[in-house]
Formats: C-alpha cells, sequence, structure tokens
C-alpha cells in the first residue's frame, strides 16, 4: 500500500512564526502535492513538485513555500504564519501524468493564534 | 480553466435509501474524473475514477458513477445507503495524459453525507 506520512496532525503556532509542515511518501512517485481544505471551499492546490527541486505554484501560493530536496520528501512552508491560514492541510502523491491516483496523507490541522 | 460543482453541500438519507451525489464539471476538453472520500479526522480516499474507458465505473464500497459527455457530469451513486457511508465526498476532475498538468486536481466543493437510521 501507498503511504503518505505527514509528520504532525496537530499544530498551534503564533502569528508571525515560521511554520514546517513535513511529508514523506514510500512509492517513489515523481508528482507531489500540498492542499489546504477549508469549509465549503474544497481543496485547493498551493504547489506541486514534479521532480526533485522542481515546483510550481498551483491556485493559492501566497504566504506558503516550498521544498523539495529529495524525491520521497515535500516540505510546505509558511514563512510568517498568520491567522487566516489556520486550516488542515493535506499532501499527496502520484506518479507520471493525468488518471493516474493521486494519494492522500491523513492531514496536518494547523491553528494560528 | 477547469471546475468542478458539487450540487449540494449535505445531502440526507435513510439507510437503505439510493444515495445520488451530484458533480458537474467544465472543461475545454474531456477530462479524468474522480470522486474521493473523507471519514473524520481521515486523508481522502479514492472511490473511482473515469479514465476515458466504460462510462459507467464501479468503486469501493458498492458506489458507481455515470460520465455523461453531454450533460458534463459524473453524479455518484449507491443503491442502498449503509451507515458507514456517512462521511464527506469530493468530486475532482485532472486534465488527460500528455499536457503538463502531472495529474493534479481541482476539486469540487464537497458534500457531506449524512445517514438516518
Amino acid at each position: 500500500d501507498v503511504k503518505v506520512t505527514q509528520s504532525s496532525r496537530y499544530l498551534v503556532k503564533r502569528t508571525g512564526e515560521k511554520v514546517f509542515l513535513e511529508c514523506v511518501q514510500d512509492m517513489d512517485h515523481e508528482n507531489m502535492f500540498w492542499y489546504r481544505q477549508d469549509p465549503g471551499l474544497g481543496l485547493r492546490l498551493i504547489y506541486f513538485s514534479y521532480d526533485v527541486k522542481m515546483k510550481e505554484k498551483g491556485d493559492i501560493p501566497e504566504g506558503y513555500s516550498v521544498s523539495r530536496e529529495k524525491k520521497e520528501r515535500f516540505s510546505l512552508i509558511l514563512e510568517s504564519a498568520s491567522t487566516n491560514q489556520t486550516s488542515m492541510y493535506l499532501c499527496a502523491s502520484s506518479f507520471g501524468d493525468g488518471g493516474n491516483t493521486i494519494y492522500f496523507g491523513e492531514g496536518s490541522w494547523l491553528t494560528v493564534v | 480553466a477547469q471546475s468542478v460543482t458539487q450540487l449540494g453541500s449535505h445531502v440526507s438519507v435513510s439507510e437503505g435509501a439510493l444515495v445520488l451525489l451530484r458533480c458537474n464539471y467544465s472543461s475545454s476538453v474531456p477530462p479524468y474524473l474522480f470522486w474521493y472520500v473523507q471519514y473524520p479526522n481521515q486523508g481522502l480516499q479514492l472511490l473511482l475514477k473515469y479514465t476515458s474507458a466504460a462510462t459507467l465505473v464501479k468503486g469501493i464500497n458498492g458506489f458507481e458513477a455515470e460520465f455523461k459527455k453531454s450533460e458534463t457530469s459524473f453524479h455518484l451513486t449507491k443503491p442502498s445507503a449503509h451507515m458507514s457511508d456517512a462521511a464527506e465526498y469530493f468530486c475532482a476532475v485532472s486534465e488527460v495524459a500528455g499536457g503538463t498538468s502531472y495529474g493534479k486536481l481541482t476539486f469540487g466543493q464537497g458534500t457531506i453525507l449524512t445517514v438516518h437510521p
């Protein structure tokens, strides 16, 4: 079974802190994604990566950055956390192109106070 | 740009009744379509997907969906609801292979399914 592991399930951070959300997948997938989930808005793509050190902006990249130094690991960085970034963050991975299944981690609940 | 609309943010059914969750998409070309389910405090799990083979797609847990190009729809159905089906369901679309989408998904807003005894 594919496993996508998000290191922290629940985090509480203060406004202005730098926050790292870590994600690891064990299936040698080329593609990795970070989504944000908010009630009534579904999931929105923040950033994705299709290879090591390669990244592209998704639909809502403002206030976020990402890092992919190794194929299995994809990190989401909030440079200066704000209260409007309180949300559920979901990491996902897949191989190849459209039509292939995207596998999700269990999510990280981030609260910024 | 692609988009997905799920009609009804909440659907409530009785145990044993038909489940119908609606999804319409907007895309310049026929896309790939997916249904995912999310149980409380968990990530998303794939229910089924349409990738231009048979238009009636069968998935896990007795769910199925039919791709109707003329209606740009991909509605999810299950003949008889079970209490364990209570969850949030997401419809999603991705571009066809050969582009530079890398399979990324655009999601609908989600539909919360409640099943009453």
